[in-house]
């Protein structure tokens, strides 16, 4: 089956400083990618929708400035996190569908990165 | 707005009995897709199945089966001849139908099979 490949599985970074999250779809082609959010012993939280060439679409509450999301060609979205505090420390997933699965129906997710700073 | 419950944070099985998990949604969307997930210890979501709103047929695999009550709003997982390895998180989601729409989680369920 299809695999989306998100890298790295952990960081730990400074406070402060920025971080970047890797989604890749490894063998078919993503025009949209999403991010999500889950906090211990929670659900996964849409962040945003990763649009291949153009903006991405936040949900509401969500920094857009903070959570900056690139998805510069059609295998890749990346997702930094800028200027990260403790609070941002979280495990966060993407996924992405496969069109040539189930019309397209299908969602593929990452591994997951989990993100400590300290 | 779309919104999944699950109302049970935490369930237990014995290893071969069967298991029922409870969802329910809230949408005025007439097609939709359903979805059970599974979450192990290694966070990586895996499906488990998947339920098309316009088939009345509940969906079936292996030894998880749906029932899918579309008037209700109900779509329940039942896990039959339990195993350890069903240990895991599950979270029902709802999609509607089209490419580019998101997926919408409920809040999980933590089971736990013993043997």
């Amino acid at each position: 089956g299809a695999v989306v490949s998100q890298h790295p599985s952990r960081v730990i970074c400074k406070s402060g400083t920025s971080v970047k999250i890797e989604c890749r779809s490894l063998d078919f082609q993503a025009t949209t990618m999403f991010w999500y959010r889950q906090f211990p012993k929670q659900s996964l939280m849409l962040m945003a929708t990763s649009n291949e060439g153009s903006k991405a679409t936040y949900e509401q509450g969500v920094e857009k400035d903070k959570f900056l999301i690139n998805h510069a060609s059609l295998t890749l979205s990346t997702l930094t996190v800028t200027s990260a505090h403790p609070e941002d420390s979280s495990f966060y997933i993407c996924s992405a569908r496969d069109p040539r699965s189930r019309g397209g129906t299908e969602a593929f997710f990452g591994q997951g990165t989990r993100l400590t700073v300290v | 707005a779309q919104t999944v419950t699950q109302s049970q944070p935490e369930m237990s099985v014995q290893e071969a009995e069967t298991v029922t998990l409870s969802c329910t949604y809230d949408t005025s969307e007439n097609n939709y897709y359903l979805f059970w997930y599974k979450q192990p210890p290694s966070r990586q979501m895996i499906l488990v199945i998947r339920q098309e709103a316009y088939k009345q047929q509940n969906a079936t695999e292996n030894r998880f089966s749906v029932n899918f009550q579309k008037a209700a709003k109900s779509f329940s997982l039942k896990i039959s001849d339990s195993q350890l390895g069903d240990t895991a998180m599950y979270f029902c989601a709802f999609m509607k139908r089209n490419n580019n729409n998101d997926m919408r989680f409920g809040a999980g369920t933590r089971l736990t099979v013993k043997p």
